[in-house]
C-alpha cells in the first residue's frame, strides 16, 4: 500500500534560516511526488512536482525538493526562509485517480 | 487557463439543517473531481472523488453525499448536518492520467451550530 509520512507536524525557523521539511513514501512502483502548500483559510496549491525526469524539482517561491530513491524520501527545502513562508505544507504522492497525503507541517518563521 | 470556483466561502448552519455546497471548473474538459474535509488542526480527509457525470465514489461512509449533475460541477450536500460535519470543505480536480496535481479552489468554511 501506498503512504507518505511527514516527520515534524511543526518546524519553526527563524527568518533568513534554512527550510527543511521532510517527506518519506513507500511505494511499490516509481512514485509521482508533490509538494503543496497551505495559507490559513486557502486551498492548497501545488509547490512542485516530481515526474522522473529530474531528481532536483524546482519550484515556486524559492522551494525546491530532491527525490531519493535510496532513501525514499522527497524533502522540500528552501536556502533562506521569509515570514511569508509561514503556512502549512504538504507532501503527496500521485496514483491513479486518488492521491496519497501526508498529514502536513505547520512551518513557523520567527523575525 | 483553467480556474476553480467554489463557494459559499463561509457557511453557518444550524445542526439538522441541509447543505449544499457547489464547485465548477472552467477552462478544462473531462476533469477528476474531487470533495476534501480537513478538521480544525488535522489533515486532508478524502470525501469523494468522480471520474465522470453522475460517476461518484465514497471514501468515508457518513451522512454526505454527493452529485455531478455536469463534467464541471460537483456538489456536495446532506440532508441533515451533523456537528461533526463542522470543518473547512475543499473542491479539486485535475488532469485524467497518472501523476497529475490536484487543483484546489478556496474552500468552504461550514460551523454547524
Amino acid at each position: 500500500a501506498q503512504s507518505v509520512t511527514q516527520l515534524g507536524s511543526h518546524v519553526s525557523v527563524s527568518e533568513g534560516a534554512l527550510v527543511l521539511l521532510r517527506c518519506n513514501y513507500s511505494s511499490s512502483v516509481p512514485p509521482y511526488l508533490f509538494w503543496y502548500v497551505q495559507y490559513p483559510n486557502q486551498g492548497l496549491q501545488l509547490l512542485l512536482k516530481y515526474t522522473s525526469a529530474a531528481t532536483l524539482v524546482k519550484g515556486i517561491n524559492g522551494f525546491e525538493a530532491e527525490f531519493k530513491k535510496s532513501e525514499t524520501s522527497f524533502h522540500l527545502t528552501k536556502p533562506s526562509a521569509h515570514m511569508s513562508d509561514a503556512a502549512e505544507y504538504f507532501c503527496a504522492m500521485g496514483g491513479s485517480y486518488i492521491p496519497t497525503f501526508g498529514r502536513g507541517t505547520s512551518l513557523i518563521v520567527h523575525p | 487557463s483553467q480556474t476553480i470556483h467554489q463557494w459559499p466561502a463561509t457557511l453557518v448552519q444550524p445542526v439538522g439543517s441541509p447543505l449544499s455546497l457547489e464547485c465548477t471548473v472552467e477552462g478544462t474538459s473531462n476533469p477528476n473531481l474531487y470533495w476534501y474535509r480537513q478538521a480544525a488542526g488535522r489533515g486532508l480527509q478524502l470525501l469523494f472523488y468522480s471520474v465522470g457525470i453522475g460517476q461518484i465514489s465514497s471514501e468515508v461512509p457518513q451522512n454526505l453525499s454527493a452529485s455531478r449533475p455536469q463534467d464541471r460541477q460537483f456538489i456536495l450536500s446532506s440532508k441533515k448536518l451533523l456537528l461533526s460535519d463542522s470543518g473547512f470543505y475543499l473542491c479539486a480536480w485535475s488532469v485524467r492520467g497518472a501523476g497529475q496535481p490536484q487543483h484546489f479552489g478556496d474552500g468552504t468554511r461550514l460551523s454547524i451550530l
